[in-house]
């Protein structure tokens, strides 16, 4: 089983609307977990943490679920600016970070 | 603040050939990250550097991939002799501290023919 695992997508939605990706991870020990926003032959760039709690930043709401070890993006009034790869990313321990290949979104008028 | 620089932003070359790429971090930042991008396998880390000592290369393919860094400002990822499979987007990261936000540079776009 891969360390982190996501949908490739693409997922093309019309603007306005809510769109969800989900991530799972292997080891049961990761502690620290993020979304990544990487745009078309650009660098990937944080997006938000994710905390056990769940979090919210304006239209981007992100969750972890420990028990089922899986993370959730949740993008309301999808813009078109919004179309971008996603990437789930996560830390074990003292480890470096392990990023997941990336959910492709594409938001149409 | 200018981020992190890397350079050159595309490189072709034959297969063979010593290629170099070459990385800024942040000033101030001490921890330095070499990724590998391509579509079937992601970004992959090659090896990181903390206050320029390389902690960790287990993930570099092979002896062809050495990296160096010779002080706080710069650092170099050289391939040598490339290969058409090395062909990806090289990128450069860096933070300054275990748990901080991590910054990449806008990638090196290797294809090696």
């Amino acid at each position: 089983r891969k360390e982190v695992e996501q949908d490739p997508g693409p997922f093309n939605v019309p603007e306005g609307a809510t769109v969800a990706f989900n991530c799972t991870y292997s080891n049961s020990a990761s502690q620290s977990f993020f979304w990544y926003r990487q745009d078309c032959r650009k660098e990937p760039k944080l997006l938000m943490s994710v905390y056990s709690s769940g979090n919210e930043d304006g239209r981007f709401t992100a969750q972890l679920n420990r028990a089922s070890q899986y993370i959730s993006l949740l993008i309301r009034d999808s813009k078109l600016s919004d179309s971008a790869t996603y990437l789930c990313v996560v830390r074990t321990g003292y480890s470096t970070l392990t990023f997941g290949k990336g959910t492709m979104l594409l938001v149409s008028p | 603040d200018a981020g992190v620089i890397q350079s050159p932003r595309h490189e072709v070359t034959e297969m063979g050939q010593e290629v170099t790429l070459r990385c800024k971090p942040i000033s101030g930042h001490n921890s330095l990250f070499w990724y590998r991008q391509t579509m079937m396998r992601g970004l992959e880390l090659l090896i990181y550097f903390n206050n320029n000592v390389p902690i960790d290369d287990s993930g570099m393919p092979e002896d062809r991939f050495s990296a160096k860094m010779p002080n706080a400002s710069f650092s170099t990822l050289k391939i040598q002799p490339s290969e058409p499979r090395d062909s990806a987007v090289y990128f450069c990261a860096s933070q300054t501290g275990f748990r901080e936000k991590l910054f990449f540079g806008s990638g090196t776009q290797l294809s090696v023919l």
